[in-house]
């Protein structure tokens, strides 16, 4: 089973900000590697999969990008509707597809 | 609009049985993989089972397998989780997901989301 580290736990942002996310993999997932948001008391969003390509309606400001098993999510300009818990996932070993456990963005 | 709506959830017992169901709307169903996923209170996400659109093939988390059986009706645009010999770490939200269009390629990327049922397993 692939094991997905995600980092920081919790960031700290102020609005209008870049945020920066991490994501690593144990082992090589090639692109096959999304990007969740979910805020609290709902179900999470796609954001980003292939490691790079926005899911329909994302706007432009989340961007992914990625370097070996090194996968990071950016935020370029944080607006108020972006705190929330961020999820990677990795479903190029499957079963079973493994998500990391999670980097709160709070507002600094 | 993509719809999927949960239902089945509730509190049971140690070793009791659940169904859970997930009803779609607003697309194809038969074309699509579908996928149960859940969150323990408070936890992170966690895959379930998948199913084909087809229903011939499914894939489970050891977690799971040998209890819990997914399947469909496509007839009626439904999802549904059995779930068998319950313990206190199945409680959580699960989910009802959707994989990206088939058109996409590939599997496991879930771009449609219920809102949840609870499962709550205690005495």
């Amino acid at each position: 089973e692939i094991v997905m580290t995600q980092s920081p736990a919790t960031l700290s942002v102020s609005p209008g900000e870049r945020a920066t996310l991490s994501c690593r993999a144990s082992q090589s997932v090639s692109s096959n590697l999304a990007w969740y948001q979910q805020k609290p008391g709902q179900a999470p969003r796609l954001l980003i999969y292939g490691a790079s390509t926005r899911a329909t309606g994302i706007p432009a400001r989340f961007s992914g990008s990625a370097s070996g098993t090194e996968f990071t999510l950016t935020i370029s300009s944080l607006q108020s509707e972006d705190f929330a818990v961020y999820y990677c996932q990795q479903y190029n070993n499957w079963p079973p597809v493994t998500f990391g456990q999670g980097t709160r963005l709070e507002i600094k | 609009e993509v719809q999927l709506v949960e239902s089945g959830g509730g509190l049971v017992q140690p070793g009791g049985s659940l169904r859970l169901s997930c009803t779609a709307s607003g697309f194809t169903f038969s074309s699509y993989e579908m996928n149960w996923v859940r969150q323990a209170p408070g936890k992170g996400l966690d895959w379930v089972s998948s199913i084909s659109g087809s229903a011939i093939t499914t894939y489970y988390a050891d977690s799971v397998k040998g209890r819990f059986t997914i399947s469909r009706d496509n007839a009626k645009n439904s999802l549904y989780l059995q779930m068998n010999s319950l313990r206190a770490e199945d409680t959580a939200v699960y989910y009802c997901a959707r994989d990206l269009p088939p058109d996409y390629g590939g599997k496991f990327r879930f771009d449609s989301w219920g809102q949840g049922t609870l499962v709550t397993v205690s005495s």
